[in-house]
């Protein structure tokens, strides 16, 4: 498809699991976020990839988050060890560049049992 | 203080009016603002981007921008149900994208 692709769409896992969330943004796209966003809140900056470099990690939680971007292309955001406050929606945004618009996917539900 | 602020609503217009939403931002060097929908349960969807002082109208949307006051709003003409959504406000401060919390807006027919 010609928009952002985030995978898995939903994903239950048991705390203290490793979980790996995927994004293919809009190709093209060099800029690339990721997001999360708890239930009836707002969108917390996590990292940005300008190409493959994250140039701005301060928004990432803790240190069992992490995320690369290969071939300034596909993203994955990982989590270890997860809690149960890192129950949200994991959002992935790309940009034609920095300045440009962000462009979404439909955001990774994750729930920590 | 927050980078991007707005106030959370929710507000509330009947259906053909006006609806206007508000935005003010800290860093001074903001250079790119957007906003943004955001239905129940979905992403959220670009509706306009302004860079210059100014207004920028795309049908019934329009974004007015003033970097002295440091505040961009939107307008909704015409406003429909449809239109009831959160809107989020997002401001490029040229190191960082930040985000409003958002305004819950609601049309009523």
């Amino acid at each position: 498809g010609a928009g952002v692709s985030q995978s898995p769409s939903n994903k239950v896992t048991e705390k203290g699991k490793d979980v790996e969330l995927r994004c293919d943004p809009i190709s093209g796209h060099t800029a690339l976020y990721w997001y999360r966003q708890r239930l009836g809140q707002g969108l917390e900056f996590l990292i940005y990839f300008q190409g493959n470099s994250a140039p701005d990690k301060s928004g990432l939680p803790s240190d069992r988050f992490s995320a690369e971007r290969t071939g300034e292309s596909v993203s994955t955001l990982t989590i270890q060890r997860t809690q149960q406050e890192d129950s949200a929606v994991y959002l992935c945004a790309s940009s034609r560049d920095k300045i440009q618009p962000q462009h979404f996917g439909d955001g990774t539900r994750l729930s920590i049992l | 203080q927050k980078e991007v602020e707005q106030n959370s609503g929710p507000l509330s217009v009947p259906e053909g009016a006006i609806a206007s939403l508000n935005c003010t931002y800290s860093d001074r060097g903001s250079q790119s603002f957007f906003w943004y929908r955001q239905y129940s349960g979905k992403s959220p969807e670009l509706i306009m981007f302004i860079y210059s002082n100014g207004d920028k109208e795309d049908g019934r949307f329009t974004a007015q921008l003033n970097k002295a006051s440091q505040y961009v709003s939107l307008l909704i003409r015409d406003s429909q149900p449809s239109d009831s959504a959160t809107y989020l406000c997002a401001v490029d401060t040229g190191n960082q994208f930040y985000f409003g919390t958002g305004t819950s807006l609601t049309v009523i027919p």
